[in-house]
Order: structure tokens, then C-alpha cells, then sequence
């Protein structure tokens, strides 16, 4: 099982709202990740977990607010997002975080801010 | 400070022409990986291949295969008789060790057209 699976596929939320995304692996890796593309760009890092400790925050504003839960979950709590928060949200696994020897990604969330 | 150029932005070719895709990295590191992903319409970026820098014998994965040159730093990609599946935004990226390996840096990505 190769899969890093993303809930969920699409998403539209106001301002005020808050909503979250989920991203579950199943294969025993010990770091994830959260990526945000834009249109025509490629994925940048916001964030990432290695054995559930939250390592790296790119500079990422705090209306995103990552959670580790355990080892096979990552979520990212939404609140309070602007509209050019619009974009594709993919989450990311790999065995460790060093030298990222491989790193499986999900299918993402499309979110759109309104 | 590392660096992924892919030069081509957008390709086109018709159903069974070859194509190659073009990849040069920069880093100051010795040891480091370098892939390439498929992302099609659908969002998810698809892992395609791993290499890392100490290994420089191409690859070749059934109509897939890779040239990955020290000398010049590419990494290029080549696909033989493209098929209308292949048509997805291709990236080449890089991750190096010691600090920083954390992460994977980008090229902006090649839309690959393949017309029927």
C-alpha cells in the first residue's frame, strides 16, 4: 500500500468558517508533510511532522494550523482564510525526513475560498 | 541554495513522437536525490523515480527513461512513443542532505500535450 489518501477532494469555504482537511498513510512513514500549489506552480512546504513533532512552519500564517494526531494522520485546520488562500493542498509522506528518499503524495484538496 | 530549471514550460507532440524533458539542478552538496513526478489534471503528483548522486547509470522503465549527467548537471527525462496518457505537468525536483533534506525544491514544471 502505497497510498497517501486526502479528505476532502473539494472544498468551498467562506471567511468566517472553519473547516479542516485530513490526510491518512497507512505505510509506516514517520514524516509528513503539507504542500500548497497555486495554479501553474509548482508545490511549495508549509509544513512538517517528524514522529508526530511538528519540525518545519515555512512562515506559514496562522490561520493554518497543522495537528498530528498520530502517526498515520496529519490534519490542517482552516479559519479564518482569504481568498487568495485559494489552492490545491497536498499532503506528503516519507520514511524520515532526511534526505526525503522517497516521498508519496495525495490526490490533494482543491480548496476555494470565497 | 538549490535550484531546479525546467526550460520548457509547454510541449506539444502527437501520439507516438518521443519526447524529451529537460531538468538542471544547482547545489553545493555532494550527496543529494533527484526525482521526477507526473501530476495529471487529477492533482496528484505521482512519484516516476528516484536517483541519487552517486549513481549515474541511466534508467529505462518500460517507454520511460532517464540521463541523468554530472558533468552538466540534467537530469532529463525522455519519453518514447507517447501515448495521450502521458499529457500531465511534469516536475523535476531535488533534495539534498544535511540541512535543508527536509524538503523537496521544485522546477516550475513541463505541461506535456500529447494530441491524438
Amino acid at each position: 500500500d502505497t497510498e497517501v489518501t486526502q479528505t476532502p477532494k473539494h472544498l468551498v469555504m467562506g471567511m468566517t468558517n472553519k473547516k479542516s482537511l485530513k490526510c491518512e498513510q497507512h505505510m509506516g512513514h514517520r514524516a509528513m508533510y503539507w504542500y500548497k500549489q497555486k495554479a501553474k506552480k509548482p508545490p511549495e512546504l508549509m509544513f512538517v511532522y517528524s514522529y508526530e513533532k511538528l519540525s518545519i512552519n515555512e512562515s506559514v500564517p496562522s490561520r493554518f494550523s497543522p495537528e498530528c494526531p498520530n502517526s498515520s494522520l496529519l490534519n490542517l485546520h482552516l479559519h479564518a482564510l482569504q481568498p487568495e488562500d485559494s489552492a490545491l493542498y497536498l499532503c506528503a509522506s516519507s520514511q524520515g525526513k532526511q534526505l526525503l528518499i522517497s516521498a508519496f503524495f495525495g490526490q490533494g484538496t482543491r480548496l476555494t475560498v470565497v | 541554495a538549490q535550484k531546479v530549471t525546467q526550460a520548457q514550460t509547454e510541449i506539444s507532440v502527437v501520439e507516438k513522437e518521443d519526447v524529451t524533458l529537460d531538468c538542471v539542478y544547482e547545489t553545493r552538496d555532494t550527496t543529494y536525490y533527484l526525482f521526477w513526478y507526473k501530476q495529471p489534471p487529477s492533482g496528484e503528483l505521482v512519484f516516476l523515480i528516484r536517483r541519487n548522486s552517486f549513481d549515474e547509470q541511466n534508467e529505462i522503465s518500460g517507454r520511460y527513461s532517464w540521463n541523468f549527467q554530472k558533468s552538466t548537471s540534467s537530469f532529463n527525462f525522455t519519453i518514447t512513443a507517447s501515448q495521450v496518457v502521458d499529457s500531465a505537468v511534469y516536475f523535476c525536483a531535488l533534495s539534498v542532505a544535511g540541512a535543508g533534506s527536509y524538503q523537496l525544491t521544485f522546477g516550475k514544471g513541463t505541461k506535456l500535450s500529447v494530441i491524438p
